[in-house]
């Protein structure tokens, strides 16, 4: 089936410091989704993309739906402790009708 | 909340013994969505449903068996569990949202099979 592709497996950072990650598919998606996990609990909607070039912010949280259809980016700001979590992408193609594709996850490490 | 709960939280059983897990919305959601996930594979769908009676297979769904009788309930069978499906196990719902939909997680079933 369609794997998407996310970037970096794992990060670790300073407190403080700008966070990046991406998410890349060989197929043309009409949704992203941004989903952060915490350990014992599912993942939880941080932001949703629909429209191409759409860029959305939640916080300290910005993604963007790229223009080819095919990636899109979460971006955090001045990082803190409880940012920590494992990140995921999840998209949907046009012809999957309401399924969902997730990304194999970025596991982030904030330092005090 | 979207009023999602899962049960058990957790499960220890063994090889070959079947296994059922629930997924319990109060949202009269239409899509239910069982979701597994593994270290290195991210969350992996099993099957879904997109009404009452009405399912559909995922991409990992050999082993596996559900059932939508009503709205509320999705359950998840595995008729005879394997080493292999040892893994935490989520429900989902589709959920609207402004714009368009996204999908809301239970906290999950973690399941060890022994």
């Amino acid at each position: 089936g369609q794997q998407l592709n996310q970037s970096p497996q794992s990060m670790f950072i300073q407190e403080g410091e700008d966070v990046s990650m991406n998410c890349t598919s060989s197929s043309i998606f009409n949704t992203w989704l941004w989903y952060k996990q915490e350990p014992g609990e599912g993942p939880v909607l941080l932001i949703a993309l629909y429209k191409a070039g759409e860029l959305t912010s939640n916080g300290r949280l910005t993604a963007q739906f790229g223009i080819t259809r095919k990636d899109s980016f979460l971006n955090i700001s001045a990082s803190i402790p409880s940012d920590v979590g494992i990140y995921f992408c999840a998209g949907r193609e046009e012809t999957s009708g309401s399924r969902l594709t997730f990304g194999e996850g970025t596991q982030l490490t904030v330092n005090p | 909340d979207a009023g999602i709960t899962q049960s058990p939280r957790h499960k220890v059983t063994e090889t070959g013994t079947p296994v059922t897990l629930r997924c319990h919305q109060t949202e009269n959601h239409r899509y239910m969505y069982w979701y597994r996930q593994d270290p290195g594979h991210g969350l992996r769908l099993i099957h879904y449903s997109y009404g009452v009676k009405d399912t559909d297979k995922g991409e990992v769904s050999d082993g596996y068996s559900v059932s939508r009788s009503k709205t509320e309930d999705f359950l998840l069978t595995l008729e005879s569990a394997t080493s292999s499906q040892t893994s935490v196990y989520f429900c989902a719902i589709r959920i609207s949202l402004d714009k368009n939909y996204g999908y809301t997680f239970g906290s999950g079933t973690r399941l060890t099979v022994v």
